[in-house]
């Protein structure tokens, strides 16, 4: 099946820092969204995001699809920005989502 | 708009026994999916359902089995309990399924603990 490798798996960063974190999928995918896991557990869609450029607020994400990698960028962070972020892709077929296993962020004030 | 809703967000069961999870999507989505989260092993498919139907299944044993009713609410059943079976169980809903090139969006989240 199709592999997804998120790097860092680890971040530690001060409030107001901007970071970047990376997504390479094996395969080319026709869905692929980034996630944030809440402390409940909860997956917050940020972007649904299979080729392109989007932004919303401090947060924007950009795909390579022919080169196989998405990117995740925060500016400015907030505490509240701490979690879990995982991406999530579709390869084709008839699939489930296949997720990397994610970067997990901290933001100290 | 509501959106999805599991229930119930946290159980704990005997190993042997069996569970019932449930979720109700997004109004008008007429796909569900099952995941499981462990520490171990991540976030994995359990299966789909659209209109009914199962469409895929992940590698899981038939142990875990799901349905869909017509009013697209889902039921995962997990039988024979383990307790490498506790995790977070989370339900997702969509317009088309996750090869449809839509949002999916996420419950948040069964809960179970298998003691």
């Amino acid at each position: 099946g199709i592999q997804v490798e998120q790097s860092p798996p680890d971040l530690i960063l001060q409030e107001g820092a901007n970071s970047t974190l990376r997504c390479n999928f094996s395969d080319s995918v026709n869905n692929l969204q980034w996630f944030h896991q809440n402390p409940w557990g909860q997956l917050i869609n940020l972007f649904y995001i299979p080729s392109g450029t989007k932004q919303n607020g401090r947060l924007s994400a950009t795909t390579v699809a022919t080169e196989r990698y998405s990117l995740l960028y925060i500016s400015s962070s907030q505490t509240t920005d701490s979690g879990v972020y995982f991406c999530a892709v579709v390869r084709g077929g008839a699939d489930g989502l296949t997720f990397g296993k994610g970067t997990h962020l901290i933001i100290q004030p | 708009k509501a959106g999805v809703t599991q229930t119930p967000r946290y159980l704990i069961k005997t190993r042997g026994q069996q569970v019932t999870l449930s979720c109700s999507p997004i109004s008008g989505h007429r796909s569900v999916s099952w995941y499981q989260q462990t520490p171990g092993q991540g976030l994995q498919f359990l299966f789909e359902y659209f209109s009914e139907t199962q469409r895929n299944k992940g590698n899981f044993p038939g142990r875990f089995s799901g349905r869909q009713f017509s009013n697209s609410r889902s039921e995962m059943n997990v039988s024979t309990l383990e307790l490498g079976d506790s995790a977070l169980y989370l339900c997702a809903s969509s317009t088309s399924g996750p090869v449809g090139g839509n949002t999916i969006y996420f419950g948040e989240g069964s809960w179970l603990t298998v003691v």
